[in-house]
């Protein structure tokens, strides 16, 4: 039961571009939703969130768009940077500090 | 401040035998969340464990069991290892109905089973 997809294993993009990376779930009780990023031999790092209430949330160089009609969510990374090559993963939880349910993730290229 | 530490970084196990991962919390988190990391795939919840007891479990068999220690410190047992046990496990450390939804991981543990 993969209650958050991750469509595209991976993603090219071109230094100082956008980068947009998306993410689709079926769980409906899911109250919030957070982007990590993840470089080998490192645990994943947390990004940014969003609660499902909101449908958007910005930090920086990221923001989060969550669309619940659709149930669907993206992060836009603007400007790309090589440093961004990662995997990223999208993740959904409910009540702060409940087990989160991850995506597969997907592999991110930032191109110089 | 340290954040979440686990040991060891690798391992390397046979089919049959035993294993036990550890993960020590971020300072002041007091719940500690187990994930599996199969190649190619995002973290899956094991389990989580909060004032020393299991809070939460997933889809996981008996041979996974876990314990927290009173300092928050956590172990993972992995029992009858099979050869689809090898993962990344990865610790992760937060608070229960904390202000903020993220929890903190560690740098994960890699096992190897032959």
């Amino acid at each position: 039961d993969q209650q958050v997809k991750q469509n595209s294993p991976s993603l090219s993009v071109q230094e100082g571009r956008i980068s947009i990376l998306n993410c689709d779930y079926t769980n409906s009780m899911f109250d919030y939703f957070l982007w990590y990023k993840k470089y080998p031999a490192e645990g994943p790092t947390f990004l940014i969130s969003i609660s499902s209430i909101k449908d958007k949330n910005e930090d920086g160089r990221f923001t989060v768009f969550l669309n619940k009609s659709a149930k669907h969510l993206s992060l836009h990374i603007v400007p790309s940077q090589p440093g961004d090559s990662a995997v990223y993963f999208c993740a959904g939880g409910t009540e702060y500090g409940n087990k989160l349910v991850f995506g597969a993730g997907t592999i991110l290229r930032v191109k110089s | 401040d340290a954040g979440v530490t686990q040991s060891p970084t690798h391992l390397i196990k046979t089919r049959g035998q035993q294993v036990t991962l550890r993960c020590s919390p971020k300072s002041g988190h007091d719940t500690v969340s187990w994930y599996q990391q199969a190649l190619g795939q995002g973290p899956q919840f094991i389990f989580q464990y909060y004032e020393e007891e299991e809070r939460q479990r997933g889809n996981f068999p008996d041979r996974f069991s876990g314990h927290q220690f009173p300092n928050y410190s956590s172990e993972l047992n992995v029992n009858a290892l099979l050869l689809g046990d090898s993962a990344l496990y990865l610790c992760a450390s937060s608070l229960v109905r904390g202000h903020y939804p993220e929890q903190f991981f560690g740098p994960g543990t890699r096992l190897t089973v032959l």
